[in-house]
């Protein structure tokens, strides 16, 4: 039974468009949600993150939008750049237990 | 910075050998966290510690054990190893409260011939 769904598992973008990326979750319990990003051979590295009261946090070129109703995040990046291109993962948890991870969209940024 | 390592990077085993993966962590975190990730599957959660001797499983402990005998380090046992068990092990830590935001150590690629 999978919590957290990231139902695209590889996306493309040209540099300097807008990368979404978008994760559905199922447990209404979660209200912490976090987005990791991870290059091949390296641990994964925290990107942003949103809780449950808000429906919108950006960091730079990156917001994470929530929509509680749908129980549905994204992830956009704008602009996307070549450096971008990576898995992103992203994570949900209900109080004080541990993240439930999605498995990850891999993005491609294409100059 | 926290910073969190991982004992090696690359690491070749033969079926049936007892396997210790080590992982420490230097910004006196209270939790510790161990996930295999496989392609397709994402990042699933072996064991986990919110204290130094503490442990709870997480979703597929079945062939793993773990130790915890300083806060700093958590380790990773393969009881016997299996080629199943071929894999990436990315250790964690946080600071406060286990959901949220993790420190991921640089994973060891784990081979089991």
């Amino acid at each position: 039974d999978q919590q957290v769904k990231q139902n695209s598992p590889s996306l493309s973008v040209q540099e300097g468009r807008i990368s979404i990326l978008n994760c559905d979750y199922t447990n209404s319990m979660f209200d912490y949600f976090l987005w990791y990003k991870k290059y091949p051979a390296e641990g994964p590295t925290f990107l942003i993150s949103i809780s449950s009261i808000k429906d919108k946090n950006e960091d730079g070129r990156f917001t994470v939008f929530l929509n509680k109703s749908a129980k549905h995040l994204s992830l956009h990046i704008v602009p996307s750049q070549p450096g971008d291109s990576a898995v992103y993962f992203c994570a949900a948890s209900a109080g004080n237990t541990p993240l439930v991870f999605g498995k990850g969209t891999r993005l491609s940024v294409i100059a | 910075d926290v910073k969190v390592t991982q004992s090696s990077r690359y690491l070749v085993k033969r079926t049936g050998e007892k396997v210790f993966l080590e992982c420490v962590q230097d910004m006196d975190h209270e939790n510790m966290f161990w996930y295999r990730q496989d392609p397709g599957l994402g990042l699933r959660l072996i064991y986990f510690s919110y204290d130094v001797k503490m442990k709870e499983k997480g979703d597929i402990p079945e062939g793993y054990s773990v130790s915890r005998e300083k806060k700093e380090r958590f380790s990773l046992i393969l009881e016997s190893a299996s080629t199943n068990q071929t894999s990436m092990y990315l250790c964690a830590s946080s600071l406060s409260g286990l959901g949220t935001e993790q420190y991921f150590g640089p994973g060891t690629r784990l081979t089991v011939t």
